[in-house]
């Protein structure tokens, strides 16, 4: 599976939109995005995954560009409970293993 | 609301004890994956099932790990001996990933730590 690349922090104000990049120059054609987040303590949570196309969901889109290498996690109005760490990952077709290998990912604050 | 279920949520132990953690995959999901998380080195994925068989636990140190399936609706992790290194907090996670969207449901995790 391709290896992504993330900034390690991030800050965003309350009630702004959190955009939170992802590199992935190396995916290969039938491998998917998949976003999660862990809240502290808690165990990883499913935010959105997708494959070329934009995605949209109740907690966030999805923005993969033209050429698959990167992408972009939006929240549009971002809260004090989104404070987490994303992690964007690469992994096969959603047929395959299911496999989810984490990065470092993105510390995102969330301040008043 | 279908959740992963683990049990214990917390252990301490001491070292050379055996340690087994148990995990309810969502019922009807045909793979089980475990994680181990620590400061150090992130999540780690330790071994996974689909429909109860291994598919791979290369990510387990072999000598003293061992995971299995007994039936669909439990999942064990098993340390035997354990050591002070094996602290850390096991994530058990569960999908229908075969025909289904790959979205794992994670559940809330064993805290281990091993004097």
């Amino acid at each position: 599976d391709a290896k992504t690349t993330q900034p390690p922090s991030m800050d965003c104000a309350e009630g702004r939109a959190a955009n939170l990049p992802c590199n992935h120059s190396t995916i290969s054609g039938n491998e998917y995005v998949y976003w999660y987040r862990q809240i502290h303590s808690q165990g990883p949570q499913y935010i959105i995954h997708g494959l070329k196309n934009n995605e949209t969901n109740e907690m966030a889109s999805l923005i993969i560009t033209e050429d698959r290498k990167s992408s972009t996690l939006i929240l549009p109005h971002a809260t004090l409970r989104d404070t987490a760490v994303y992690y964007c990952i690469v992994s096969g077709s959603s047929g395959n293993t299911g496999k989810l290998i984490f990065g470092q990912g993105t510390t995102l604050q969330v301040k008043p | 609301d279908a959740r992963v279920t683990q049990t214990p949520r917390h252990k301490v132990t001491e070292m050379g004890q055996e340690v087994t953690m148990r995990c309810q995959p969502i019922l009807g999901h045909n793979t089980v994956f475990w994680y181990r998380q620590t400061m150090m080195q992130g999540l780690e994925l330790l071994a996974y099932f689909r429909n109860r068989a291994p598919l791979d636990d290369s990510g387990m140190p072999k000598d003293r790990f061992s995971a299995e399936m007994p039936d669909a609706t439990l999942a064990t992790l098993k340390i035997q001996p354990s050591e002070p290194r094996d602290s850390a907090v096991y994530f058990c996670a569960s999908g229908l990933v075969a025909g289904g969207t790959g979205e794992l449901f994670f559940g809330e995790g064993s805290r281990l730590t091993v004097l």
